[in-house]
């Protein structure tokens, strides 16, 4: 079964800063995605980025990327110039390939607040 | 396109009860996927349909179903309701199932009294 552990239950950072969210995952699977979505409070739960386990290459979407540390099972989401909408719960997701194991499995989240 | 819509947006119960909730996927997406989200125990997936066949079930009780029209719109039922089953129940759907990207809808927040 996957397991994705995010061990920092909040942070916080000043607008404008950089911050960087950790997240590890385990499996036995050769072909994955990962994910990060991002839940502001009260409201829908959104994509931020997707990586495909078979790219070397870092994902990035603006002022949100990754370090897809494969090897490691390690997969951070980074935010740059940080801005007050940014203010929301994080969640790190992983899905298999195929079968049983295409389902999402979300860690529990981390709540990020930027501070102004 | 118009997103995941999921109806209705809230619902108060009681104990005993049954509820069904709805949920419309993407235009062109097969594949809805439901997740229970409590504070408790974080997001936790339900069950995955695609082309009205059950994919993918997660470790739920049998108070627990769904299923699939053939215009992809998906129901969850859930039977004789316990105060625990209080949550926001979320809908995702995606073209197909593996590896493809999940939209969410805004969910249904249940709360059972």
């Amino acid at each position: 079964a996957q397991t994705v552990t995010q061990s920092q239950p909040e942070m916080s950072v000043q607008e404008a800063e950089t911050v960087t969210l950790s997240c590890t995952y385990d499996t036995s699977e050769s072909n994955y995605y990962l994910f990060w979505y991002k839940q502001p409070p009260s409201r829908q739960m959104i994509l931020v980025i997707r990586q495909e386990a078979y790219k070397q290459q870092n994902a990035t979407e603006n002022r949100f990327s990754v370090n897809f540390q494969k090897a490691a099972k390690s997969f951070s989401l980074k935010i740059s110039d940080s801005q007050l909408g940014d203010t929301a719960m994080y969640f790190c997701a992983f899905r298999g390939g195929s079968g049983a194991n295409s389902k999402l499995t979300f860690g529990k989240g981390i709540t990020l607040s930027v501070r102004p | 396109k118009a997103g995941v819509t999921q109806t209705p947006r809230y619902l108060i119960k009681t104990r005993g009860q049954q509820v069904t909730l709805s949920c419309s996927p993407i235009s062109g997406h097969r594949s809805v996927s439901w997740y229970q989200q409590t504070p408790g125990q974080g997001l936790q997936f339900l069950f995955e349909y695609f082309s009205e066949t059950q994919r993918n079930k997660g470790n739920f009780p049998g108070r627990f179903s769904g299923r699939q029209f053939s215009n992809s719109r998906s129901e969850m039922n859930v039977s004789t309701l316990e105060l625990g089953d209080s949550a926001l129940y979320l809908c995702a759907s995606s073209p197909r199932t593996s590896g493809d990207t999940q939209y969410f809808g805004p969910g249904t927040r249940l709360t059972v009294l």
